[in-house]
């Protein structure tokens, strides 16, 4: 089955830095590959994902890159703030079901 | 628009008891079902998923079991529960393969 490793577990910024997550799947018939925020005891919220035949994607702060051959993804925080403090986890998705393999995700500090 | 709800929020219970956590799915039809258990605040392994009614598939071998009765509800349950249940579970639906997974907002369930 597919297996995703996230580095790194945990991650402490200052204000303003960039933060970059990065995952590495195994599954080379995995063709989605969505990221979300934890906050302390809330659901996972979805913040962007991405598709194995694109290779970036950008929502305003955020932005996700994926190298299908080195079958890697990376999550990209630029002028982090401290409401960006949570844990992120990637996941993969391959053909059965929409079944979802979640990293074991990186915690965020980003310090005022 | 779709909404998906959890209950109960918390629960404590002792060891030996029975369980049955309930998750239900508004505004749409026909969507993939899971169950997902989150330990410490990190990791989430997935459960069990269901693409449509009685249709359950086990992701690991465990106490607990799962149901799918209507097409918009998805129970998870247990006979006996063990010290080792305890944790975050999270109901999440899809609305098909390889597509987002949005989550509900969970049940912190405490065996003593």
């Amino acid at each position: 089955g597919e297996n995703v490793e996230q580095h790194p577990s945990t991650l402490s910024v200052q204000e303003g830095d960039s933060a970059v997550i990065k995952c590495t799947y195994s599954d080379s018939a995995s063709n989605y590959f969505p990221w979300y925020k934890q906050e302390l005891g809330k659901r996972p919220q979805l913040i962007i994902d991405i598709r194995s035949n694109v290779g970036e994607k950008k929502d305003q702060r955020i932005a996700v890159t994926l190298n299908k051959t080195a079958k890697h993804f990376s999550l990209h925080i630029t002028e982090t703030q401290p409401e960006d403090s949570a844990v992120y986890f990637c996941a993969a998705s391959g053909t059965s079901y929409g079944k979802l393999t979640f990293g074991q995700g990186t915690i965020l500090t980003v310090h005022p | 628009s779709q909404t998906i709800h959890q209950w109960p929020a918390t629960l404590v219970q002792p060891v030996g008891s029975p369980l049955s956590l309930e998750c239900t799915v508004e505004g749409t039809s026909n969507p993939n079902l899971y169950w997902y258990r989150q330990a410490a605040g990190r990791g989430l392994q997935l459960l069990f998923y269901s693409v449509g009614i009685g249709q359950i598939s086990s992701e690991v071998p465990q106490n607990l079991s799962a149901s799918r009765p209507q097409d918009r509800q998805f129970i998870l349950s247990s006979k006996k529960l063990l010290l080792s249940d305890s944790g975050f579970y999270l109901c999440a639906w899809s609305p098909r393969v390889d597509n987002e997974q949005f989550f509900g907002p969970g049940t912190r369930l405490t065996v003593l």
